[in-house]
């Protein structure tokens, strides 16, 4: 079983509109939670990190949360843009040895 | 600063032939690591290496592969007598040190087929 679960595996929203991604984790010990955006083709840029006192940290129209006494982090995303269409990955990082989600695949349409 | 360099970005390999995938860390970055990504899944770790040195080869599989990381020049991932099942992207990250959060800066990847 994977150790970090995302949700949904992908999703479609109108321009302009908000979406909260999720990501549930059994990685132990933990040292901090990432959350990366990956273009199709691109490697993964970072957007987040946080560590275990933190519970939300914001990039611009991104803001992720963090609970990790239920292991459960979100990534929400504001007024979508068409260029916010992506990939967009947890990676929990336990002992300096990163484990990754699959991505939540998202599509935004005009 | 120039990010983090990977090539080829595409190479075509015919079973059997040796792969050879080269990435340049960020300048200033000593440590790297290295990812796999299937189709249809998340990147899984292979290596982590410090120069002239392989600090945790754990995601590697067993025959085949290597990695090296030299005093001078990029780091080297080797697959010999490539298979269908090697068909994936590759990607390296580098990072400044250890120790905290250390952010991974991931580069472009390389796409390997086989044919």
């Amino acid at each position: 079983k994977n150790q970090v679960e995302q949700s949904p595996q992908s999703l479609i929203i109108l321009e302009g509109k908000n979406c909260t991604l999720q990501c549930n984790y059994t990685v132990s010990p933990f040292s901090n939670l990432r959350w990366y955006k990956q273009d199709t083709g691109r490697g993964p840029v970072s957007l987040t990190i946080m560590t275990f006192s933190e519970n939300t940290k914001s990039n611009g129209r991104y803001t992720a949360t963090l609970d990790a006494d239920t292991k459960q982090s979100s990534l929400h995303i504001t007024a979508s843009q068409l260029s916010d269409s992506a990939s967009y990955i947890c990676v929990v990082d336990g002992n300096n040895r990163l484990a990754f989600g699959k991505g939540n695949q998202v599509v935004v349409i005009p | 600063n120039a990010g983090v360099m990977q090539n080829p970005r595409h190479l075509v390999r015919r079973r059997g032939q040796e792969a050879r995938l080269r990435c340049s860390p960020m300048k200033g970055h000593s440590h790297v690591y290295w990812y796999r990504q299937l189709p249809e899944e998340g990147l899984k770790f292979m290596v982590y290496l410090q120069k002239e040195n392989i600090i945790d080869e754990s995601g590697m599989p067993k025959e085949r592969f290597s990695a090296e990381f030299p005093k001078e020049g990029p780091s080297i991932l080797r697959i010999q007598q490539v298979v269908r099942g090697d068909s994936a992207a590759y990607f390296c990250a580098s990072s400044p040190r250890t120790g905290g959060p250390n952010e991974q800066f991931f580069g472009p990847g390389t796409r390997l087929t086989v044919l």
